[in-house]
């Protein structure tokens, strides 16, 4: 139930076409789904977050596409770049306690050729 | 911009030994957590502590894990007696309020031999 699937696994995209990642969870009290992006020997950053009262989030060239009722969501990066190589983590939280723990998914390594 | 800062950056030590991780969170953040991630997996939780208590932890954090919070600005992780599979990338996180951005540090590579 704490779970959150990710795919795929790696995804390969030629600079300029869309990279999407997707993601599936069960438990219905997350309420927070944000994307992370992770650099070779950094730490997780947070890219961009959404809240199930809205089904699509823009930052830049960065969308987060939800679906409440298939409990999934997405990360739709448009224009990719060399420099948006990267693994990409999706995760999901709900606030049942202070803590709000979050639970991420498998991961994507993202490779954009140039 | 502040950082979440994390030391050492790689921490070598044998089996059955004692190690402590530490991390300075940002400064005026009130919720910390500690999180790991096993080399080409995904990141796991580990442990989240606000107002100088654990108010979470997993299943992963058992007896040989603590964390505590010694003085105003750093965070630690012990682990008491390692094993081989405690080799991993441990993250340290910090957020100012409940519903405000998790900020990760570029973590420490512990290696178990």
């Amino acid at each position: 139930q704490q779970q959150v699937k990710q795919s795929p696994q790696s995804l390969i995209v030629q600079k300029g076409g869309i990279s999407i990642i997707n993601c599936a969870y069960e438990n219905t009290a997350f309420d927070y789904f944000p994307w992370y992006q992770q650099f070779p020997g950094k730490g997780p950053a947070l890219l961009i977050a959404i809240r199930p009262d809205v089904s699509e989030k823009k930052e830049g060239r960065f969308t987060i596409s939800f679906n409440k009722s298939a409990k999934q969501f997405s990360l739709h990066i448009m224009d990719s770049q060399p420099g948006d190589s990267a693994t990409y983590f999706c995760a999901a939280s709900y606030r049942e306690t202070s803590g709000s723990r979050l639970t991420f998914g498998e991961g994507t390594q993202l490779t954009v050729n140039p | 911009e502040p950082e979440v800062t994390q030391t050492p950056s790689h921490q070598v030590t044998q089996m059955g030994q004692e190690v402590i991780l530490r991390c300075v969170p940002i400064s005026n953040h009130l919720y910390f957590y500690w999180y790991r991630q096993i080399l080409g997996q995904k990141v796991e939780f580990l442990v989240s502590f606000y107002n100088n208590e654990i108010s979470e932890k997993s299943e992963i954090f058992d007896d040989q894990f603590s964390v505590e919070r010694p003085d105003g600005s750093n965070f630690t992780l012990k682990i008491r007696s390692t094993k081989l599979e405690d080799s991993a990338m441990y993250f340290c996180a910090s957020k100012v309020m409940s519903d405000s951005p998790l900020h990760f540090g570029n973590g420490t590579r512990l290696t178990v031999t």
